[in-house]
């Protein structure tokens, strides 16, 4: 089956820096998304990707669908306490179902 | 925006007891929902695609007379564990996509923690 590679598996940063976190896929994807979560929480949607090559920002967010569609990444800027989470790519391949595939996660710690 | 609602948040159950755990979407229609499992540490795992009005389809090695999805309406999505045992303690969380609206993205309910006891 589809595989998602997500990383780095973790990352402890100071309040401030910028954060780059990234998936790749051994078969294309349709679609690319990017949730966080948040302890004893479901995933919330930060960015939807949907075309190739697409570039796409939500505040100090920014992701990117790959050209070979086999890839994405997500940039956080100036990293700040609250952006502690855990962050996860999903991805949506050909399947009949609509189902989607997620990344290991990357466990981000911040320190103020 | 697309919200999924899931209840309970918590329970916690004596072993060879049933669990429903409901999940619901509030603000539109959801003729496809997902029921996902997640250990500590770990990333969701899919365990079945609940379709309106027909029988879910279940990931391999996921035991359909042990995990009973429902999904009578295009709201509301059940998971039922049967005969729950301390091994299926885990966090379970559904999640719909609002074929409809301008979001396409898959919207996530807030996740039930169930403990066996």
């Amino acid at each position: 089956g589809q595989q998602l590679n997500q990383s780095p598996q973790s990352m402890f940063i100071q309040e401030g820096e910028d954060v780059s976190m990234n998936c790749t896929s051994s078969s294309i994807f349709n679609t690319w998304l990017w949730y966080k979560q948040d302890p004893g929480e479901g995933p919330v949607l930060l960015i939807a990707l949907y075309k190739a090559g697409e570039l796409t920002s939500n505040g100090r967010l920014t992701a990117q669908f790959g050209i070979t569609r086999k890839d994405s990444f997500l940039n956080i800027s100036a990293s700040i306490p609250s952006d502690v989470g855990i962050y996860f790519c999903a991805g949506q391949g050909n399947n009949a179902g609509n189902m989607l595939t997620f990344g290991g996660g990357t466990r981000l710690m911040v320190k103020p | 925006g697309a919200v999924v609602s899931q209840h309970p948040s918590r329970v916690i159950c004596k072993s060879g007891t049933s669990v429903k755990i409901e999940c619901r979407s509030l603000d539109f229609q959801a003729t496809t929902m997902f029921w996902y499992r997640q250990f500590p540490k770990q990333s969701l795992m899919l365990m079945a695609t609940s379709n309106e009005g027909s029988k879910a389809t279940y990931e391999q090695g996921v035991e359909k007379d042990k995990f009973l999805i429902n999904h009578a309406s295009l709201t509301l999505s059940t998971l039922t564990v049967t005969s729950a045992h301390p091994e299926d303690s885990s966090f379970y969380i559904c999640s719909a996509r609002d074929m409809l609206g301008m979001n396409y993205g898959y919207t996530f309910g807030s996740g039930t923690r169930l403990t066996v006891v």
